[in-house]
Parts: C-alpha cells; sequence; structure tokens
C-alpha cells in the first residue's frame, strides 16, 4: 500500500522568509507523480506544484521548488520570499498512474508571520 | 472554462438519516472522485466515478454510494449517517490522456455535520 509521511503538523515563517516543508512516501512502484496542494481556509485544493517521479530534475514553479530523492523517497517543498497568502494547510500527495486516486499526507499547517 | 462546483455548501443531518452530496466536473473531464477529509487529516479516497462506472474504492462501507450522470456530473449518498461522518467532502475531476500527471481539479467541498 501506498503512504505519504508529512512529519510536520505545524510550521511558522516570517514574511519573505524561506520554508521548507518534509514529506516522506513508500511505494513499489517506479513510475508515478507527486503533488503539494495548498488547502486555505476557503477550504479549497489547489495544486501548487507537481513532479514526475521519471525526472530527475526538480519541479520549480515560481517561488515554489521541490527537493525530490528517489531513492530516499523523499519530496520536500520549498517556499521561498514567503507571503501572507502563502498562510495554509499543504498537503503531499502521490498517485502512481493512470486514474487512479491521490494518496494524501496528513498535512502540514504554515502560518507566515508578518 | 467552468470549474468544479459541488453543492451544498453546508449540511447539518441528525444520526441515521441519509444524505446526498452533489458534484459538477470541470467542463471535459469524464472522471470524478470522492474525498472525506475529517478535521485535521489528510483527504480519504471514497471512490471514483469514470463514465458512469464506479472506478475504483477505497476503505468506505456499503452505505457510502455514488453516481455519475452522462453529463459527468457526480452525487455522493451517504445512509444511516453516523457521528464520524462528519467531514468535508471533496470531489475533484480530471481525464485521463491529458496528460499532465493525472491532475485532480477540486471543488470547494461540501462541510457536513451529523449530529
Amino acid at each position: 500500500a501506498q503512504t505519504v509521511t508529512q512529519s510536520q503538523p505545524e510550521m511558522s515563517v516570517q514574511e519573505a522568509e524561506t520554508v521548507t516543508l518534509s514529506c516522506t512516501y513508500d511505494t513499489s512502484e517506479n513510475n508515478y507523480y507527486l503533488f503539494w496542494y495548498k488547502q486555505p481556509p476557503s477550504r479549497q485544493m489547489i495544486l501548487v506544484i507537481r513532479q514526475e517521479a521519471y525526472k530527475q530534475q526538480n519541479a520549480t514553479e515560481n517561488r515554489f521548488s521541490v527537493n525530490f530523492q528517489k531513492a530516499a523517497k523523499s519530496f520536500s517543498l520549498k517556499i521561498s520570499d514567503s507571503q501572507l497568502g502563502d498562510t495554509a494547510m499543504y498537503f503531499c500527495a502521490f498517485v502512481i498512474s493512470g486514474n487512479t486516486p491521490l494518496v494524501f499526507g496528513k498535512g502540514t499547517r504554515l502560518s507566515v508571520i508578518a | 472554462e467552468t470549474g468544479v462546483t459541488q453543492s451544498p455548501t453546508h449540511l447539518i443531518k441528525t444520526r441515521g438519516q441519509q444524505v446526498t452530496l452533489r458534484c459538477s466536473s470541470q467542463s471535459g473531464h469524464n472522471t470524478v472522485s470522492w474525498y472525506q477529509q475529517a478535521l485535521g487529516q489528510g483527504p480519504q479516497f471514497i471512490f471514483q466515478y469514470y463514465r458512469e462506472e464506479e472506478n475504483g474504492r477505497g476503505n468506505f462501507p456499503p452505505r457510502f454510494s455514488g453516481l455519475q450522470f452522462p453529463n459527468y456530473s457526480s452525487e455522493l449518498n451517504v445512509n444511516a449517517l453516523e457521528l464520524d461522518d462528519s467531514a468535508l467532502y471533496l470531489c475533484a475531476s480530471s481525464s485521463p490522456g491529458q496528460g499532465a500527471g493525472n491532475e485532480q481539479f477540486f471543488g470547494p467541498g461540501t462541510r457536513l455535520t451529523v449530529l
């Protein structure tokens, strides 16, 4: 069974600073996709960034980047120049391929402090 | 392009009652997945519908059932409600073959409270 672990229930960061959220996962599959989703108080789950397991290059999306370590099954999210609007729950998620369901971690609550 | 919508936004029911939640998928998407998100937890997969057929199910009892309609909208039905069914129910739509790692687009959710 696939599992996703987020070991940091809560984190805080000063505005304009950098923060890294951790995620590890477990799977015996070789081809899969990893995601970071953001869930603000409005509850809508928003995709932040996506990484294909077959790509060695780490994905980046503006201020968001990942550190993907396939052998270690680690997928951390780095947020640079943190903004107040980044305050939200962040979920790491995993999907094998095809039309299979997402497997989510328990989330990390990030607070950006002015 | 219309996003994923869900109704109602909030719902309060009592134990033993039945509830129906609705989801309209994003334009062009033929797959709908339902997730239950308990307070303080990550979403848990309930089931998925693809072209009106159930296409996978998580570890939920049979009193959780669903439908998908020809326009790909979907319903989640829960019978004999229990207190533990109180949660945020999320609907996500996707379309196989659109690549991009099977991105699922989420609706805003329905908050169900069972008293």
